[in-house]
């Protein structure tokens, strides 16, 4: 069965910092990009970062650039959310996803970054 | 930044009828739109892809369509489990981004 599941949330006092992680299982976990999403309470999803398959692209959102680390280790079959300088607007549930499909074109492969596996996330609250 | 605008915010309609959701991208996105389901407490799984292509699973009363910056959700004949939240997403540029969700609920 393909499965993500993450762990490493939990209460943190603003300006401090929390690593999440996302154990993979079920799927080759080395030829996928891989995103973490998160979820405020009550609201609607938000794109915190992506990262290929050997760590040489990373992307981030604006708000947390400079703060979070996205990394994977592909031997561990685990994605990991380094989370500095924690602020209370970083409260959320943090979903790490598996993105899928892809294509050639002149000879190169391109990726496509919609995210078709989800684990049921780990709540991450900022609060003194 | 592309913008991700879904409407309506809130749809209601009654088991059986059909459900039409909307998604605008602020600058074309070509075909790289996403639909999300999600339901109280659970996480968002994945429904179409490439604006019309139907992920692994889903039933084919679920249709998408659209290309550029207006897309379409198209519920057929809504089913008791089909009350949820439902999140456009763009993938044609970075950063990611997500439709403010439209909530379909039972009239």
């Amino acid at each position: 069965e393909v499965q993500l599941v993450e762990s490493g949330g939990g209460l943190v006092q603003p300006g401090g910092s929390l690593r999440l992680s996302c154990a993979a299982s079920g799927f080759t976990f080395s030829n996928f990009w891989l995103s973490w999403v998160r979820q405020a309470p009550g609201k609607g999803l938000e794109w915190v970062a992506n990262i290929n398959q050997d760590e040489s692209e990373k992307y981030y959102v604006d708000s947390v650039k400079g703060r979070f680390t996205i990394s994977r280790d592909n031997a561990k079959n685990s994605l990991y959310l380094q989370m500095n300088s924690l602020r209370a607007e970083d409260t959320a549930v943090y979903y790490c996803a598996r993105n899928s499909g892809s294509y050639y074109e002149a000879g190169r492969k391109y990726y496509y970054y919609y995210m078709d596996v989800w684990g049921k996330g780990t709540t991450v609250t900022v609060s003194s | 930044e592309i913008m991700m605008t879904q409407s309506p915010a809130t749809l209601s309609v009654s088991p059986g009828e059909r459900a039409t959701l909307s998604c605008r991208a602020s600058q074309s996105v070509s075909s790289d739109l996403a639909w999300y389901q999600q339901k109280p407490g659970q996480a968002p799984r994945l429904l179409i892809y490439g604006a019309s292509s139907r992920a692994t699973g889903i039933p084919a009363r679920f249709s998408g369509s659209g290309s550029g910056t207006e897309f379409t959700l198209t519920i057929s004949s809504l089913q008791s489990e089909d009350f949820a939240v439902y999140y456009c997403q763009q993938y044609n540029n970075w950063p990611l981004t997500f439709g403010g969700g439209t909530k379909v609920e039972i009239k």
